[in-house]
């Protein structure tokens, strides 16, 4: 089976400052791989989602990008943070025909 | 229209009462159907999958699926307070699509 990792799990940011997230999966090759951001309180938006090397998808246009240099590897980023950019931030696997996986989070907020 | 409904909640229930979750979905041609459950703090976890009309059960956990009526259920029964968490309602259009829908959860909780 298939284990998702992110870092950091938390992080305190001020308004202005980039952001680095990472997420590696292990257990799996090939791996559809997605940002989902969770605010406090709401529901999953889906932010990017990926389906091989260097290929990417945007689904909310904001000042987030994401990058996929390795097949398990996932990495989201932003040049300058928002308040808004506060949330939950979830990355999340699906190998094969069915089930997504998630990961454990990172908790972002931004001051 | 959001694709995938839920009732909010908080749905409350006694301990050892059947907790009964709800969620309808608007794409008739939707395929496979999940249920996560996702505790306080925590990212969700995979529950149960169904992919069928009728029911599946798994321990205290049964999904239920009608397909014509479009919505997807979640049955819990002997609920225990360690149940209380917030379950998301998922739905994947076709089998092997690149989403997955999520509804926006209920909270459940379970009184001791």
């Amino acid at each position: 089976s298939q284990t998702i990792h992110q870092w950091p799990a938390t992080l305190v940011q001020p308004v202005g400052s980039p952001l680095s997230l990472e997420c590696t999966v292990e257990g799996t090759s090939n791996p559809n791989l997605y940002w989902y951001r969770q605010a406090a309180g709401r529901g999953l938006q889906l932010l990017f989602y990926s389906v091989g090397i260097g290929q990417i998808s945007s689904e909310v246009p904001q000042n987030l990008s994401a990058s996929r240099p390795q097949d398990r590897q996932f990495i989201l980023s932003s040049k300058k943070l928002l308040l808004s950019d506060s949330g939950f931030y979830l990355c999340a696997s699906k190998s094969g025909v069915h089930e997504q996986f998630f990961g454990p989070g990172t908790r972002l907020t931004v001051l | 229209q959001k694709e995938v409904e839920q009732n909010s909640g908080p749905l409350s229930v006694p301990e050892g009462a059947i907790a009964s979750l709800n969620c309808t979905y608007s794409d008739r041609v939707s395929q496979s159907f999940f249920w996560y459950r996702q505790y306080s703090g925590k990212s969700p976890e995979l529950i149960m999958s169904i992919y069928s009309n009728g029911d599946k059960e798994d321990g205290r956990f049964t999904a239920q699926l009608n397909k014509a009526s479009q919505y997807v259920s979640l049955l819990i029964r002997d609920s225990q307070p360690s149940d209380s968490a917030t379950y998301l309602c998922a739905v994947m259009p076709y089998t092997g699509g690149f989403k997955t829908i999520f509804g926006a959860g209920t909270r459940l909780f379970v009184k001791a």
